[in-house]
């Protein structure tokens, strides 16, 4: 059972392009969690998915940034028009439902905007 | 302090010797979850906690919860140097698994 892929791991752009970040969760999970990391901090939650559907969206900034995971393939995490500021390592997790899971990380995507 | 605060930011120990990091948090949780992060990797998790349980083992490691005080720690025993990494507490509060993390704490132990 292969964990949560994302790829790709490491991704350039330059301002003003756009980046588009994939998740494919862990066999048999449903629930789809993105994160960001900026250099020497924490993760801060960004976005919650469920197949099809936004659960929770309050830690997305409220332009630019927008979320997905369609019925079928892999959940992407999309930032129009990047700015330097979005440079930071994105981290997708993934979980069989709520409540008391685990939930399993994925390697990141690192975004460096030149 | 922050929800999911670590302490210390950074801990330096030499090898066979016991680490022991703190959390506080502020809101009431329904579990709280340790991860380790090495330099540039994504995050392993270790053990989870639910908010009425108030001491879990694995292996090395011994997590204490208090809700209480809003505080866990974890403790991991005869440290190696493969234990070297950034360890981050997660609190879960709410529907679904949305996790808020911690500042973490550095964890450097020296042969």
């Amino acid at each position: 059972n292969a964990g949560v892929m994302q790829n790709p791991r490491h991704l350039v752009r330059r301002r003003g392009q756009e980046a588009r970040l994939r998740c494919s969760p862990m066999k048999g999970h449903s629930h789809v969690y993105w994160y960001r990391q900026l250099p020497e901090e924490g993760l801060k939650f960004m976005v919650y998915l469920q197949k099809e559907n936004i659960i929770d969206e309050s830690g997305m900034p409220k332009e630019r940034f927008s979320a997905e995971f369609p019925k079928e393939g892999p959940s992407i995490l999309r930032i129009q028009q990047v700015v330097r500021g979005d440079s930071a390592a994105y981290f997708c997790a993934s979980s069989e439902g709520q409540g008391v899971t685990e939930a399993f990380f994925g390697q990141g995507t690192r975004l460096t905007v030149v | 302090s922050q929800q999911g605060e670590e302490d210390p930011q950074a801990l330096s120990i030499q090898e066979g010797e016991n680490a022991t990091m703190n959390c506080s948090y502020k809101t009431s949780i329904n579990n709280l979850q340790w991860y380790r992060q090495n330099s540039g990797r994504g995050l392993v998790h270790l053990i989870l906690i639910r908010s009425n349980e108030r001491e879990k083992h694995s292996g090395r490691l011994r997590v204490t919860l208090d809700t209480s005080k809003k505080s866990s720690s974890l403790l991991i025993t005869a440290s190696r140097a493969a234990d070297t990494a950034s360890y981050f507490c997660a609190t879960a509060t709410g529907g679904g698994n949305k996790l808020t993390f911690g500042t973490g704490t550095q964890l450097k132990v020296e042969l």
